[in-house]
């Protein structure tokens, strides 16, 4: 059974870091692109990251130079390296796994991340 | 960057009603578009990939159609278990990968 879960979300100040966590078990990690999705509280859903088998990676605007988006394939696991983080980073991240080029088939349950003062 | 668009934001249809959501991107994604449901407080499902493509498992009440620019998800029949807030997504170009903004689907 494929299964996604993340950790490491929290509360943190304005200006400051988190390190989100994926871990996936029951498929082949290596041979899929992953990525991070956000959704702020009652809104709708905004792409934050991929990463691609070869270890490429892709941000939108709003996060490229502030978020980094690594893999570990010989332990399963998906980061996110969050630095410089705003009160409009506040949302549910989730996981989310693709074949290469494809669409993401499977979800994690996500984790929250609060940036408040 | 793709701008994605939906309609109706939200609607409310009775059980059994065929309920169709549309979908526009701002430039040409071919077949780059899939459909996503999301329940409340849950991760989002995969139900229609690049465009027309029923994802294993979905029922098939659930359909897609369309290419270009101009997209349409179909329920044929709906039930009391699709409430939910459908969401489109196109991938033809990365980055960004885009979504629309949601169609809250409630039942009458």
């Amino acid at each position: 059974e494929v299964q996604l879960v993340e950790s490491g979300g929290g509360l943190v100040q304005p200006g400051g870091s988190l390190r989100l966590s994926c871990a996936a078990s029951g498929f082949t990690f290596s041979s899929y692109d992953m990525h991070w999705v956000r959704q702020a509280t009652g809104k709708g859903l905004e792409w934050v990251s991929a990463i691609g088998t070869a270890g490429d990676t892709y941000y939108p605007g709003s996060v490229k130079g502030r978020f980094t988006i690594s893999r570990e394939n010989a332990k399963n696991s998906l980061y996110l390296q969050m630095n410089s983080l705003r009160a409009g980073d506040t949302a549910v991240y989730y996981c989310a796994r693709s074949t290469p080029g494809g669409p993401s088939d499977y979800w994690g349950q996500g984790t929250l991340v609060t940036v408040s003062s | 960057d793709i701008q994605m668009t939906q309609s109706p934001s939200s609607l409310s249809a009775s059980v059994g009603d065929r309920v169709t959501i549309t979908c526009q991107a701002s430039q040409d994604i071919s077949n780059y578009l899939n459909w996503y449901q999301q329940k409340p407080g849950k991760a989002p499902k995969l139900l229609i990939y690049d465009a027309s493509n029923l994802e294993t498992g979905v029922p098939s009440r659930f359909s897609g159609s369309g290419s270009g620019t101009d997209f349409t998800f179909t329920i044929s029949s709906l039930q009391p278990e699709d409430i939910a807030t459908y969401y489109c997504q196109q991938y033809d170009n990365l980055p960004p990968i885009t979504f629309g903004p949601g169609t809250k689907v409630d039942i009458k």
